[in-house]
């Protein structure tokens, strides 16, 4: 059981470049989250989804979009990619309350 | 004013020690509460949700003060294994179902 994974695990990206964070779960979840976390602060729900064809803005979207066309994956799209995007990036998922969190993805935005 | 709010700490406690974090939230229409658990540059996990009548998990003890606002975890025999930053965690579903998480407190078990 693979549980929340997310590719890739390390990115650098250069300033106004795109990227698109993957992240998938095998558990038939239907809410799915993506946070990012940055130095000595904590997590910050950038957007979510109640289920397949459902998202909706978390506390820091801009900057971000995200779709989810299937319960399974739920990827995270930067457009023009700014140095204030350098962060840890955790996507969850979980059936009610609780959060089962991927392995995290570090992106560097020089 | 922040959702969630936490000592940083650190703590630094010997083995065996009982050590006690609290939490503050601000929003009243907060419906369920949570400590989770993250090592070093690693993914937080759910230690354990926090119930209104309290609840116990082996070593853990969470507690829920509703009128005040705050949320409490004790670890008792801390163990070196214990080591590690505590998040306190908050959904307020009212809001579409958005979790607010505290910037955690760091804990160092030492021998």
């Amino acid at each position: 059981n693979a549980g929340v994974t997310q590719t890739p695990k390390f990115r650098i990206l250069k300033i106004g470049q795109s990227m698109t964070l993957q992240c998938a779960q095998d558990m038939n979840h239907n809410y799915m989250y993506w946070y990012r976390q940055d130095p000595g602060m904590g997590l910050k729900l950038i957007y979510y989804s109640v289920g397949a064809g459902i998202t909706d803005k978390g506390e820091v979207p801009n900057g971000y979009n995200v779709s989810r066309s299937t319960t399974e994956d739920f990827p995270l799209r930067l457009e023009l990619a700014a140095p204030s995007q350098t962060s840890v990036y955790f996507c969850a998922s979980g059936a009610s309350y609780e959060q089962y969190f991927g392995p995290g993805t570090r992106l560097t935005v020089t | 004013r922040k959702e969630v709010e936490q000592d940083p700490g650190p703590f630094n406690v010997p083995e065996g020690a009982t050590v006690a974090f609290n939490c503050t939230y601000s929003n009243s229409a907060s419906q369920s509460f949570f400590w989770y658990r993250q090592d070093c540059r690693k993914e937080p996990k759910l230690l354990m949700s926090v119930y209104s009548s309290g609840n116990e998990d082996g070593r853990f003890t969470a507690q829920l003060n509703r009128a005040s606002q705050y949320i409490s975890l004790l670890i008792r025999d801390s163990k070196l294994s214990d080591s590690a930053t505590y998040l306190c965690v908050v959904n307020i579903f009212l809001t579409g179902n958005q979790f607010y998480f505290g910037t955690g407190t760091s804990l160092t078990v030492i021998p």
